[in-house]
C-alpha cells in the first residue's frame, strides 16, 4: 500500500534552518507530484510549495518564497522541504501529501521553534 | 490570488443532514476542481471528495460533493450523521500554480 514516512521531530532555534524527510513506498515515486502542508497547532491547512519528482521543478506559495527548498533523491524515493531562518510563527506540524492530487499523506513532523 | 471561506464550526445531531459550504473569493468555483478532506484529531487529512463530487473508494455514500456557480461556492453534504463523522473538514481547489485551502470547520455530532 502507498506509504509517506516522514522523519522525526525537530527543535530549532530561531534562525536555523529544518530539513525534513518524506519517504514514498507502494507507487512509482516520480508519477504524481509532492506536496508540503503545513498545520500550527489548533490552525488551519497551509500549502507551502510543491515539487515534481520527475523534473525536480518546484512552485512555492508566496508567503514563502526565499526561505524555502524543496528537493528529492529518485534513487530511494525521497522528497525533502528545507525551511531557513526559522521564526517561532513556523512552529507547526509539517506534512507532505502526494497523490492526484493529494490522496496520501504523510504522519507529519512536528517542527518546534524556540530559544 | 483567491480565498476559500467556510463556516467555523457546525454541529447536528446523529442521524441528520449536514452542509458544509466553501465559498470562492474570486475566480468561478467551476474554474477548478474542489477537494475535501476530513481530519480526525491527532491524524493526518483524508480525502472524502475529489474533483467536486467524486468519492475515493472506502469513503460511504453519505459524503457528497457539489458546486453552485450562482453562489460560487462549493458544498460538503453529510447524511446519515454518525459520531465517528465528528472531525475538521477542509475544502481546497487550485488556481495559478497555488492550491489553496479554507480555513476548515469543526463539525460536532451531538
Amino acid at each position: 500500500q502507498v506509504q509517506l514516512v516522514q522523519s522525526g521531530a525537530e527543535v530549532k532555534k530561531p534562525g536555523a534552518s529544518v530539513k525534513v524527510s518524506c519517504k514514498a513506498s507502494g507507487y512509482t515515486f516520480t508519477s504524481y507530484d509532492i506536496n508540503w502542508v503545513r498545520q500550527a497547532t489548533g490552525q488551519g491547512l497551509e500549502w507551502m510549495g510543491w515539487m515534481n519528482p520527475n523534473s525536480g521543478n518546484t512552485g512555492y506559495a508566496q508567503k514563502f518564497q526565499g526561505r524555502v527548498t524543496m528537493t528529492r533523491n529518485t534513487s530511494i524515493s525521497t522528497a525533502y522541504m528545507e525551511l531557513s531562518s526559522l521564526r517561532s510563527e513556523d512552529t507547526a506540524v509539517y506534512y507532505c501529501a502526494s497523490g492526484a492530487p493529494f490522496d496520501y499523506w504523510g504522519q507529519g513532523t512536528l517542527v518546534t521553534v524556540s530559544s | 490570488n483567491f480565498m476559500l471561506t467556510q463556516p467555523h464550526s457546525v454541529s447536528e445531531s446523529p442521524g441528520k443532514t449536514v452542509t458544509i459550504s466553501c465559498t470562492r473569493s474570486s475566480g468561478s468555483i467551476a474554474s477548478n476542481y474542489v477537494q475535501w478532506y476530513q481530519q480526525r484529531p491527532g491524524s493526518s487529512p483524508t480525502t472524502v471528495i475529489y474533483e467536486d463530487n467524486q468519492r475515493p473508494s472506502g469513503v460511504p455514500d453519505r459524503f457528497s460533493g457539489s458546486i453552485d456557480s450562482s453562489s460560487n461556492s462549493a458544498s460538503l453534504t453529510i447524511s446519515g450523521l454518525k459520531t465517528e463523522d465528528e472531525a475538521d473538514y477542509y475544502c481546497q481547489s487550485y488556481d495559478s500554480l497555488n492550491w489553496v485551502f479554507g480555513g476548515g470547520t469543526k463539525l460536532t455530532v451531538l
